[in-house]
């Protein structure tokens, strides 16, 4: 079955650097988003992409959160200037459609900690 | 703000056993998914219950709907032990913006 990739698989950096966490979602697919969760915590909804457009984002995506599809494959998460909530398992996901009937696929995530 | 419970949080259970887990919410769900997560990877979809009343089953999974669409439950018989891990509930409008509940951990001994 087709799945979506995620890189690295964990990223450790300090608080105020920026990072870029990637995605290479499943290649016919057309709807991107990133999903967080935070330890012991829910999966929130960050952002949804469609189009070269973020077409829904959350409270949580604030200025410093960016997402870029810089070429045909990949699907990024940037992160400015980490914070130490920012820690957290990150999810990519993709599906080809927007209706209920369109399954989602999630990637394995990136564990991202902020020291 | 739509907010989405699952009960119980953990359940231990001898293999051969039965069990259910619940998702509730006060609001009404245009869709429901329950989703599969292991440690270390993202959740995987199982189901998705869209009418109200709507039964779905899945091999020894029986997903059901809330007539008002704002509960479901998953019913499992004769857990086994590959049955073991983290199970997820999610709402949502349409596919573009999930509302997830916190999980019930499934544990099933041999």
């Amino acid at each position: 079955e087709p799945e979506v990739t995620q890189t690295p698989s964990h990223q450790v950096t300090q608080m105020g650097q920026e990072v870029i966490l990637r995605c290479v979602p499943i290649s016919n697919h057309l709807y991107f988003y990133w999903y967080r969760q935070i330890l012991g915590q829910k999966v929130e909804f960050l952002v949804s992409f469609y189009n070269n457009e973020i077409s829904e984002k959350s409270e949580i995506f604030d200025d410093q959160f960016s997402v870029e599809r810089p070429d045909g494959s990949n699907f990024t998460l940037k992160i400015r200037s980490t914070k130490l909530e920012d820690s957290a398992m990150y999810f990519c996901a993709s599906s080809d459609g927007q209706g209920w009937e369109e399954k989602l696929f999630f990637g394995s995530g990136t564990q991202l900690s902020v020291l | 703000t739509q907010l989405l419970e699952q009960s119980p949080q953990f359940l231990s259970i001898q293999e051969g056993e039965n069990l259910t887990v619940y998702c509730n919410s006060s609001s009404v769900f245009s869709s429901l998914q329950w989703y599969r997560q292991e440690p270390g990877e993202g959740p995987v979809l199982l189901v998705t219950v869209v009418t109200g009343g709507e039964v779905k089953k899945l091999k020894r999974l029986t997903f059901q709907f809330g007539d008002a669409r704002k509960d479901s439950s998953l019913h499992i018989t004769a857990a086994q032990p590959g049955d073991t891990g983290l199970y997820l509930c999610a709402g949502g409008e349409d596919g573009n913006k999930l509302v997830f509940g916190a999980g019930t951990i499934l544990r099933v001994k041999s």
